[in-house]
């Protein structure tokens, strides 16, 4: 099994571009989340997925960020325009039905905007 | 909303000896308590984790502990070794699938 795959690892960006971010879950895991890490707060959850359906977005910071599942085996999450204050590493897990499991996580997308 | 504190936020330890970590947590609803250990340049992977019908885990030189009425959990890690060096995250959730996680112990293992 590959676990959880994300692309790009590294991403350098200006102010004011659109950056996306990819993930392909484990195959088989129903639930899809999206973390956003930084020195400053931690491991924050931004959104996450049950069978592509978003259900909890409540920790997406703003408007400026979106996430999408279109398929059981890829989401992405976007940023547009980003800006210096959203530098920090973004990964994304995916775990399957079950109270009480494990969630995988993917090596994470390293993000610096200039 | 559940929050999670976790202490101290830098450990430095001998190899050998014990090191222990602390959370506590709010949300008396919370149920399932997993720990997560990173190493440099990875994600968080599962190390242990221990549910509210039960006190104590053990699975080698890793411990857990769960006091629910002071809403209080614990990471034991016996004889530490260098490659036990990273940082270390508890978290806590109701038993569905949106958990908290802590801010993070750093821990250091001197050989």
């Amino acid at each position: 099994d590959a676990g959880v795959i994300q692309s790009p690892r590294h991403e350098v960006t200006e102010m004011g571009q659109e950056v996306t971010l990819r993930c392909k879950p484990i195959s088989g895991h129903d639930y899809l989340f999206w973390y956003r890490q930084t020195m400053m707060r931690g491991l924050e959850l931004l959104i996450y997925f049950n069978n592509n359906v978003p259900i909890d977005d409540s920790g997406m910071p703003e408007d400026r960020f979106s996430a999408k599942m279109p398929n059981a085996s890829f989401s992405t999450l976007k940023i547009q325009p980003s800006e210096p204050r959203d530098s920090a590493v973004y990964f994304c897990a995916s775990t399957p039905s079950g109270k009480y499991n494990e969630q995988f996580f993917g090596p994470g997308t390293r993000l610096t905007v200039l | 909303g559940e929050n999670v504190e976790q202490h101290p936020s830098t450990l430095s330890v001998q190899e050998g000896d014990s090191a222990v970590i602390k959370c506590t947590y709010s949300d008396s609803a919370s149920n399932y308590f997993p720990w997560y250990k990173q190493e440099l340049g990875k994600g968080p992977q599962l190390i242990i984790d221990i549910r509210s019908n039960v006190g104590e885990k053990k699975d080698q030189r890793i411990a857990v502990t769960l006091n629910k009425t002071a809403k209080h959990f614990s990471l034991h890690i016996t004889e530490t070794q260098p490659e036990d060096s990273a940082v270390y995250f508890c978290a806590a959730s109701t038993g569905g699938f949106k958990t908290i996680f802590g801010a993070g112990t750093r821990l250091f293992v001197k050989a």
